[in-house]
């Protein structure tokens, strides 16, 4: 398995409150995703980066912000966290852009 | 709007006979595709790709076939084992993108 670690793996967080999930790699692989999964949606992509300090938006980015500052670690961040953002939110990392994808085990938050 | 559509929430199969899961795409540059399985409580793990250059992708027990020209491709898996249940993603990209696209996952259960 790819070395993908995800935490916290579950939060329970207050409307208005800041978030950050962090996504740890072993793998040494250049890009990493943020993606987050709904009932009805499948897997929607937030954010990915190409490299350390470089990250691009995905299909759903409103509301959401993320760092690498080291090529292991990419960090998710609701500013202020709304009930819409509660989701299971999954890291994954591959070694090209469009390829497949090493997927992290999620982590579920719920925002009340 | 959805890009990619399984419309197919479920599928119960009998062990030993074919499964065959669905993905309909709408994008005509669509020209990668893959095949994610996932198990509760864990994350996504890719399974078989196939790009717009092939009709038919085989691994073992799994085969994806691709109809460009209906824009539909779909996964066999034969013959299917009770380990197979699982929900299962397509995704699709286009060469010159930057994210997959995922439908909404079909929840497969195979009845020993």
């Amino acid at each position: 398995d790819a070395g993908i670690t995800q935490s916290p793996r579950h939060k329970v967080t207050e409307t208005g409150t800041p978030v950050t999930l962090r996504c740890h790699q072993t793998e040494n692989h250049r890009y990493m995703y943020w993606y987050r999964q709904d009932p009805g949606h499948g897997l929607r992509l937030i954010h990915y980066s190409y490299g350390v300090k470089d990250t691009d938006k995905g299909e759903v980015s409103d509301g959401y912000s993320v760092s690498r500052s080291k090529t292991e670690d990419f960090l998710l961040t609701l500013e202020s966290a709304t009930s819409s953002q509660t989701s299971v939110y999954f890291c994954a990392i591959s070694e090209r852009l469009n390829t497949e994808a090493f997927f992290g085990q999620g982590t579920r938050l719920t925002v009340v | 709007d959805q890009q990619v559509k399984q419309n197919s929430p479920s599928l119960s199969v009998q062990e030993g006979r074919i499964s065959i899961l669905n993905c309909d795409y709408t994008n005509s540059m669509f020209d990668y595709f893959l095949w994610y399985k996932k198990y509760p409580a864990e994350g996504p793990t890719f399974l078989i790709s196939i790009s717009s250059i092939k009709d038919k992708n085989e691994d073992g027990r799994f085969t994806v076939f691709l109809n460009k020209s209906a824009k539909h491709l779909s996964l066999h898996i034969v013959p299917s084992q009770p380990g197979d249940s699982a929900v299962y993603f397509c995704a699709a990209s286009d060469l010159a993108g930057n994210q997959f696209y995922f439908g909404t996952g079909t929840s497969l259960t195979v009845i020993p």
